[in-house]
C-alpha cells in the first residue's frame, strides 16, 4: 500500500513564525498536493506538484510556498504563520498520467497558530 | 467540472446495505466519477471510480446510470468502521494535469449497530 506521511499529526506555532510541514511518499509518485481542510469550506487545494522541482499554485496558494528538492518530499512552507492558516493540512500523492485524480492521503497535521 | 449534489446525511444498519446517492446532471462525456471517504480526523481515502460502466472492486460498488446524470455508490455489508463522509466528485482526467478535485460537502454516513 501507498503509503503518505506526514511529519507532525499536530503543531503548534506562534504568530509570524516560519513554519515548515513535511510530506514523504514511499511510492515513487510522479505528484503531489498540499491541501487545507477547514469546517464548512471542505478540502482547497493550496499547491502542487508533477515533477521534482517544480510547482504550481492552486486555488489558495496566498501565504504558502512549497518546495520539491526530492520525488518523494514535498514541504509546505508558511513564511510567517497568521492566526487564519490554523487548519488541518493533508498531503496527497498520485502516481501520474492518466491515474491522477486517485489521490492517496496523509493522516494530516492539524496546525494551530496562536 | 460537473457539480454534484449529495444526500447531507443518512443512515444504516450494521450488516445492511448502504446506498449514497450522488446527482451530476451535468456530467459531459469525458468526466469520470470518483468517490472518496473521510473518516473522522483521517485523510480522505479513494475508494473507486468510473465512467460509464458498473465497477466493483474489494471496498466498493459503483453504479452509474445509462444517462449517466446520476449514481449509486453500494457498500455490501455496511460496518461501523464505515462511518465516515463520503465525497463524490466528477472530474475529466487530464494526462499529467490532474489530481485538482473539488471536495464538496459529502455525506456523512452513520452505520448504527
Amino acid at each position: 500500500d501507498v503509503k503518505v506521511t506526514q511529519s507532525s499529526r499536530y503543531l503548534v506555532k506562534r504568530t509570524g513564525e516560519k513554519v515548515f510541514l513535511e510530506c514523504v511518499q514511499d511510492m515513487d509518485h510522479e505528484n503531489m498536493f498540499w491541501y487545507r481542510q477547514d469546517p464548512g469550506l471542505g478540502l482547497r487545494l493550496i499547491y502542487f506538484s508533477y515533477d521534482v522541482k517544480m510547482k504550481e499554485k492552486g486555488d489558495i496558494p496566498e501565504g504558502y510556498s512549497v518546495s520539491r528538492e526530492k520525488k518523494e518530499r514535498f514541504s509546505l512552507i508558511l513564511e510567517s504563520a497568521s492566526t487564519n492558516q490554523t487548519s488541518m493540512y493533508l498531503c496527497a500523492s498520485s502516481l501520474g498520467g492518466m491515474s491522477n485524480e486517485k489521490l492517496f492521503f496523509g493522516s494530516g497535521t492539524q496546525l494551530s497558530v496562536l | 467540472d460537473a457539480k454534484t449534489t449529495q444526500p447531507t446525511s443518512m443512515d444504516c444498519a450494521e450488516g445492511r446495505a448502504a446506498n449514497l446517492p450522488c446527482n451530476h446532471s451535468t456530467i459531459s462525456g469525458n468526466e469520470y466519477v470518483y468517490w472518496y471517504r473521510q473518516i473522522h480526523s483521517q485523510g480522505p481515502q479513494y475508494i473507486i471510480h468510473g465512467l460509464k460502466n458498473n465497477e466493483t472492486n474489494e471496498m466498493a460498488s459503483l453504479i452509474i446510470t445509462e444517462d449517466r446524470k446520476s449514481s449509486t455508490l453500494i457498500l455490501p455489508h455496511a460496518t461501523l468502521r464505515d462511518t465516515a463522509v463520503y465525497y463524490c466528485i466528477v472530474r475529466h482526467p487530464i494526462y499529467n494535469q490532474g489530481g485538482k478535485l473539488i471536495f464538496g460537502q459529502g455525506t456523512e454516513l452513520s452505520v448504527k449497530p
